[in-house]
């Protein structure tokens, strides 16, 4: 079965530092994609950063970047010289290589950032 | 740049009532398009992927029975019926079925009455 995990309900942090938050996953696949999104209060979902899980080098975007760990089947995320802007909560997903584009989620972690 | 168009973004809906939910793709670079949910506990759930005008399918869910249609290349329906929890539609995008990066629309968000 496939499945996501993010234990982090909430976590809490003053402006300016850095955060990480876990996720793990369960799949049988060889070839699998993971992602990141971040919903804001309004609703919104948007796509922060990916990791193919056949690239052995970390992916970076801007100021997010990704701890992946594939023996420990774990992508964490990692938010550096955070804002008050990136107050949200944020998912992790998976999507495998066949099938539908059916991406599996994780329950989220509410992220607060205080100046 | 906005990919996808969804309305309504917001309904109320009496219980019992169907309601019928648009989305509009406005790139074709992305045309494989899906319906997710979400929950009143903010999980997200995968409903349906339809690729080609005139696809459908349904599926019935805790709360809710759902009809979706791939009516043209560019617009994607869905038909919420027997809701008996509120919860949010979102339409997504992608450039195929495989590995790329789905995009989703600003959701519909419904609350029963």
């Amino acid at each position: 079965a496939q499945k996501v995990t993010q234990t982090q309900t909430s976590i809490s942090v003053m402006e300016k530092t850095t955060v990480t938050m876990d996720c793990v996953y369960e799949t049988r696949d060889s070839s699998y994609f993971l992602f990141w999104y971040k919903q804001t209060a309004s609703g919104e979902i948007v796509f922060l950063i990916r990791q193919d899980s056949y690239k052995k080098e970390n992916a970076t975007e801007g100021h997010y970047s990704l701890n992946f760990q594939k023996p420990k089947s774990s992508i964490g995320l990692i938010i550096t010289a955070t804002q008050i802007e990136d107050s949200a909560v944020y998912f992790c997903a998976m999507r495998n290589q066949g099938g539908s584009a059916k991406l599996i989620f994780g329950e989220g972690t509410k992220l607060t950032v205080s100046s | 740049v906005t990919l996808l168009e969804q309305n309504p973004r917001w309904r109320l809906v009496p219980r019992g009532q169907a309601v019928n939910l648009r989305c509009i793709l406005k790139n074709s670079q992305y045309p494989w398009m899906s319906w997710y949910q979400q929950d009143l506990q903010k999980q997200l759930q995968w409903l349906f992927t339809l690729r080609s005008p005139g696809d459908k399918e349904v599926k019935s869910l805790p709360g809710a029975d759902y009809l979706a249609t791939r009516v043209t290349d560019t617009e994607l329906r869905l038909q919420v019926a027997n809701m008996s929890q509120g919860r949010t539609l979102y339409c997504t995008c992608s450039a195929d079925r495989v590995g790329n990066t789905l995009y989703f629309g600003e959701g519909s968000r419904l609350i029963v009455v």
